[in-house]
């Protein structure tokens, strides 16, 4: 099956600043890669998600950039704020009729004021 | 909406006790499925479905089973609880073709087994 792998496990970064979480997958046949945002204590919710028919996708402070060749896609938060501290979860679903989504292991994002 | 909603919220078992975890969707997803989230882990799937009267196992399936009877409900089965199944659990949906693909989680039930 599919594999994502997703790093770092843990970011700091100053108020202001970018931050970025990447993740690769394994199987080229993933189609959909959706970033979720969860809160201590609170269900995942999704921020941003993109298809394999595109390259980069933005709205507001966040992008998603995907790379097909090398399988692998990326999350970028610019003009962090305090609120943006919490894990991130990457995911990559399967094109077969099971449409598995697969989840990295996370990214703990501490935004400092 | 209510969207996907899940009982109980926080649940303590004792080794071997079984119990069933509740999970309902109000918007006609045809795919459910279940995961359990543990430290440094992610979300792994335990079982999912595609459509009613349709179940199949995802990454660590053992201990659990499933049944969608009902386009709405999809319950999870602990069948003899141990301590390695304390964990977060979510219930999830989507669209199973078509449309945006995302997945709408559950608010979460905390399982500690002793």
């Amino acid at each position: 099956g599919e594999n994502v792998e997703q790093h770092p496990s843990t970011l700091s970064v100053q108020e202001g600043d970018s931050a970025v979480i990447k993740c690769t997958y394994s199987d080229s046949a993933s189609n959909y890669f959706p970033w979720y945002k969860q809160e201590l204590g609170k269900r995942p919710q999704l921020i941003i998600d993109i298809r394999s028919n595109v390259g980069e996708k933005k709205d507001q402070r966040i992008a998603v950039t995907l790379n097909k060749t090398a399988k692998h896609f990326s999350l970028h938060i610019t003009e962090t704020q305090p609120e943006d501290s919490a894990v991130y979860f990457c995911a990559a679903r399967g094109a077969g009729t099971g449409n598995q989504f697969y989840f990295g292991t996370g990214t703990s994002l501490t935004v400092i004021p | 909406n209510a969207g996907v909603t899940q009982t109980p919220k926080f649940q303590v078992l004792k080794t071997g006790q079984s119990m069933t975890l509740q999970c309902a969707q109000d918007m006609n997803h045809e795919y459910m499925s279940w995961y359990r989230q543990d430290p440094g882990m992610g979300l792994r799937l335990i079982h999912y479905s595609v459509g009613a009267g349709i179940t199949d196992q995802g990454e660590v399936p053992n201990g659990y089973n499933v049944s969608r009877s009902t386009t709405e409900d999809f319950p999870l089965r602990l069948l003899s609880a141990a301590p390695s199944q304390t964990s977060v659990y979510f219930c999830a949906s989507s669209q199973t073709s078509g449309g945006t693909g995302e997945q709408f989680f559950g608010p979460g039930t905390r399982l500690t087994v002793l």
